[in-house]
């Protein structure tokens, strides 16, 4: 199975402060994924990156893909209250046939 | 855009008795539904691969007797908790793969169903 290994485990952090959690993974990457999620509730997709070397943004939030495809960071400025959840980097096998998640970044933002 | 429709959001059950999630694509076919199972503050754990079908392809570990997965339809995908227990309460969640053209895979989530078993 693909093994994605999140960190850090939790944050907190002041309100408009920058922030980075990583994830990594034992096999190449075909497509990272990311998603926000609020406990016990939906995930909200945010960004999806393939190529390596891939930056995406949206709003405040960046996320790169490494050149090998084994890492990939998420990235956000001026932190919100707002962007407080669990944060999960997901991938799949070059086939899809299954589709994993990370350990999971919990996100505590202070106002 | 995409929605997954997982049905009920809510279920109290009590122990021995079975309970059925449905995980519905409202708006597109999903040859691939995955089932995901969330312990407190843990992250979501791949439980099963559903394909519209054919049997489904469970992770290891998770018992294939007490879960039961049907992918009957491109639309729909069902998961039944068999004789539940309390160690089996848990937040359950679907999404379903639709495929947007080569290598572009998009994976939709269903709102999650909470399952409590007195």
């Amino acid at each position: 199975s693909q093994e994605l290994e999140q960190s850090p485990q939790s944050l907190i952090v002041q309100e408009g402060k920058n922030l980075t959690i990583n994830c990594t993974s034992s096999k190449t990457l075909y497509g990272l994924y990311w998603y926000k999620q609020k406990y016990g509730e939906g995930l909200i997709f945010l960004m999806m990156l393939q190529k390596g070397g891939e930056e995406k943004s949206h709003e405040k939030i960046t996320a790169k893909l490494d050149e090998k495809k084994q890492q990939s960071s998420l990235h956000i400025t001026a932190s919100q209250p707002s962007h407080a959840g669990i944060y999960l980097c997901g991938a799949a096998p070059y086939n899809f046939n299954k589709f994993y998640f990370g350990s999971g970044t919990k996100l505590n933002v202070k106002p | 855009g995409a929605v997954v429709s997982q049905h009920p959001s809510r279920v109290i059950c009590k122990s021995g008795t079975s309970v059925k999630i449905e995980c519905r694509s409202l708006d597109f076919q999903a040859t691939t539904m995955f089932w995901y199972r969330q312990f407190p503050k843990k992250s979501l754990m791949l439980m099963a691969t559903s394909n519209e079908g054919s049997k489904a392809t469970y992770e290891q570990g998770v018992e294939k007797d007490k879960f039961l997965i049907n992918h009957a339809s491109l639309t729909l995908s069902t998961l039944t908790v068999t004789s539940a227990h309390p160690e089996d309460s848990s937040f359950y969640i679907c999404s379903a793969r639709e495929r947007r053209g080569p290598g572009a895979n998009v994976l939709t989530f269903g709102a999650g169903s909470r399952l409590t078993v007195l």
